[in-house]
């Protein structure tokens, strides 16, 4: 699980902010995503990258954008459209949609002030 | 789209003892169901995984049954250890859904001693 990093670890954001997340991972897997997890939830799919320059969104994409440039990254940013913020948030990644075990980043804790 | 359910969301055994998670999913072409164990302020990690084509996997201490007809499947631990406390999440997914997992509410596990 070491492959997959994200940053960072802890952010603070301002009402009204735009913030972006980072997800690198040099596992050379294909497909990455984006979770949200709230305390007495599971984790919820924001966005989902099945390869270079494409994304699609997942159950919860309102307030959200990300792109993938690179195979290796995925950022998350959280736009001052999303209404509640403050949470957990988790990047995985797989070798690719035919491929099912998901490992995940160490996660970034979100928290608007 | 896809529901998983969760039961129960906490569960205290003591050391020794067995526990038994128990999730439902709603969408019957869904064929791989994993669980993750997370434990607190950490990444969730893979521990046990399931394909619809068979009916039960063990990996030491920790085994998984499935029910497609029940659509239910669940997470069996024997022999508790402290270090089994965290929170379990069981999730679905289905083919020609990029893999995307859908997660259950999780189960905090506690261990005693």
């Amino acid at each position: 699980d070491g492959g997959i990093t994200q940053s960072p670890k802890y952010l603070f954001r301002k009402e009204g902010q735009n913030v972006t997340l980072s997800c690198e991972q040099n596992l050379n897997h294909d497909a990455m995503y984006w979770y949200r997890q709230d305390p007495g939830q599971g984790l919820r799919l924001i966005y989902y990258s099945q390869i270079v320059n494409d994304f699609q969104k997942g159950d919860i994409a309102e307030g959200y954008s990300v792109s993938r440039e690179k195979k290796e990254s995925f950022p998350l940013t959280v736009t001052s459209a999303q209404k509640n913020p403050t949470a957990f948030y988790l990047c995985a990644s797989s070798l690719g949609v035919a491929y099912n075990e998901q490992f995940f980043g160490p996660g970034t804790r979100l928290t608007v002030l | 789209g896809e529901n998983v359910e969760q039961h129960p969301s906490t569960l205290s055994v003591q050391e020794g003892d067995s526990a038994v998670i128990k999730c439902t999913y709603s969408d019957s072409a869904s064929n791989y169901f994993p669980w993750y164990k997370q434990e607190l302020g950490k990444r969730p990690q893979l521990i046990i995984d399931i394909r619809s084509n068979v009916g039960e996997k063990k990996d030491q201490r920790i085994a998984v049954t499935l029910n497609k007809t029940a659509k239910h499947f669940s997470l069996h631990i024997t022999e508790t250890q402290p270090e089994d406390s965290a929170v379990y999440f069981c999730a679905a997914s289905k083919k020609g859904s990029a893999r995307q997992l859908t997660f259950g509410s999780g189960t905090q596990l506690t261990v005693l001693p």
